[in-house]
């Protein structure tokens, strides 16, 4: 099973600042890695694709990156509405494995 | 409009059974491998389990391999999960899931306790 480690576990910002999340992978992925977000009481939405693949409707302030086995998500400048919890999910292996998560939280 | 509406979710003992459903409109249910995630209280995603189209081919996270069996109903477009000797720890909201079109329900919830 491919293990998705996601640093920071917290990352505390104000609107305005550039968010940087990380997504480790314990074997390569290849680019079959997403990025989703997840508000309370929400499902997750899906932001990333194919490690780089904005999804349908996500704002151009969110960006991915990366490959093999280092991933990171970058959110350009912070909305009030981007304040929320970022999960990595790799989509290359079974059983498809999700990360513990990255709470963005407001400074 | 896509709809994922889950059902079947309740209170259950340990060593219990549960089989969840979820049906699906608004899609070529057919065409696509259907998923099942989970998020205990409090926690994270966790991927369960999918299936192939045809329902062929399915795959298990190893914390529900032996206990837990998808399956899928294509001429109802229904997708199933039979969950067998339930423990305390699969007490968890749980999604049916479109991975590909991003298509998720808004879940059941799955309590196991005595």
């Amino acid at each position: 099973e491919i293990v998705l480690t996601q640093s920071p576990a917290t990352l505390s910002l104000s609107p305005g600042e550039r968010a940087t999340l990380s997504c480790r992978a314990s074997q390569s992925v290849s680019s079959y890695l997403a990025w989703y977000q997840q508000k309370p009481g929400q499902a997750p939405r899906l932001l990333i694709y194919d490690a780089s693949n904005r999804a349908t409707g996500i704002p151009a302030r969110f960006s991915g990156s990366g490959s093999g086995t280092d991933f990171t998500l970058t959110i350009s400048s912070l909305e009030p509405e981007d304040f929320a919890v970022y999960y990595c999910q790799q989509r290359g292996n079974w059983p498809i494995t999700f990360g513990q998560g990255t709470r963005l939280e407001i400074k | 409009e896509v709809q994922l509406l889950e059902s079947g979710g309740g209170l259950v003992q340990p060593g219990g059974s549960l089989r969840l459903s979820c049906a699906a409109s608004g899609f070529m249910f057919r065409s696509y491998y259907m998923y099942w995630v989970r998020q205990a209280p409090g926690k994270g995603l966790e991927w369960v389990s999918g299936i192939t189209e045809s329902g062929s081919s399915t795959y298990y996270a190893d914390s529900v391999k032996g206990r837990f069996t998808i399956s899928r109903d294509n001429s109802k477009n229904t997708l199933f999960l039979q969950m067998n000797t339930l423990r305390a720890d699969d007490t968890a909201l749980y999604y049916c899931a479109n991975i590909k079109l991003d298509y998720w329900g808004q879940g059941t919830q799955v309590t196991v306790s005595s």
